[in-house]
């Protein structure tokens, strides 16, 4: 079973279209994430959710709009996709709290190109 | 906020030769520091961690020193196997407080010739 999984895989899409990617984890954990990872394999989070509450938004354009409906999923909706947005996306969870490990869990990442 | 620094970008060695590869953070506030294997085509993996109240963690062919006082840490790979062959990615978090921030390195590609 995998922990942390992610849809779809690889997705192309034309400049100006709206796209989603949506991510589900089964391991029980309170906290979801999702991270961009440049050309240039530079990884950077882009936002966390802790039990559907936001967390962390790192100044990501307002195109990008999470929504948790629960605590076992993430979803990443992209509106007006621009060139630049093309990148790898990255799902990710963790439990709460220093004891529980803080170890961070990925998916296998989504390929969005924009062209 | 946090900032990790990463060297080498690049890693070439011989199998069975050690590689290392360093880190440095800024935020003293920081007190986990995991590393992560990430091969082509997938997402980054866990491979060993650390926490601030511990100076060394070793697991089999891989071990991670920490220094707090220089704020660095360490990736050591010993014997190393084609199969290590992948970018490796450290990382460091704050105390918490609601959603674990994790910062990453820029990334070293390891490459191990045979």
């Amino acid at each position: 079973d995998t922990a942390v999984s992610q849809t779809p895989k690889y997705l192309v899409t034309q400049m100006g279209n709206d796209k989603s990617i949506k991510c589900e984890q089964n391991l029980g954990h309170d906290t979801m994430y999702w991270y961009k990872q440049d050309s240039k394999k530079f990884l950077k989070i882009m936002f966390s959710y802790n039990n559907k509450e936001l967390i962390i938004n790192e100044t990501v354009p307002n195109r990008f709009s999470p929504k948790s409906p629960d605590k076992a999923h993430l979803n990443l909706h992209i509106n007006s996709l621009e060139l630049g947005d093309s990148a790898v996306y990255f799902c990710a969870s963790s439990q709460e709290g220093f004891f529980s490990g803080n170890t961070i869990y990925f998916g296998e990442g989504s390929w969005l190109t924009v062209v | 906020g946090e900032n990790v620094e990463q060297h080498p970008s690049t890693l070439s060695v011989q199998e069975g030769d050690s590689a290392v590869i360093k880190c440095t953070y800024s935020d003293s506030a920081s007190n986990y520091f995991p590393w992560y294997k990430q091969e082509l085509g997938k997402g980054p993996q866990l491979i060993i961690d650390i926490r601030s109240n511990v100076g060394e963690k070793k697991d089999q062919r891989i071990a991670v020193t920490l220094n707090k006082t220089a704020k660095h840490f360490s990736l050591h790979i010993t014997e190393t196997q084609p199969e290590d062959s992948a970018v490796y990615f450290c990382a460091a978090m704050g105390s918490g407080g609601g959603g674990n921030k994790l910062t990453f390195g820029t990334g070293t590609q390891l490459k191990v010739e045979l």
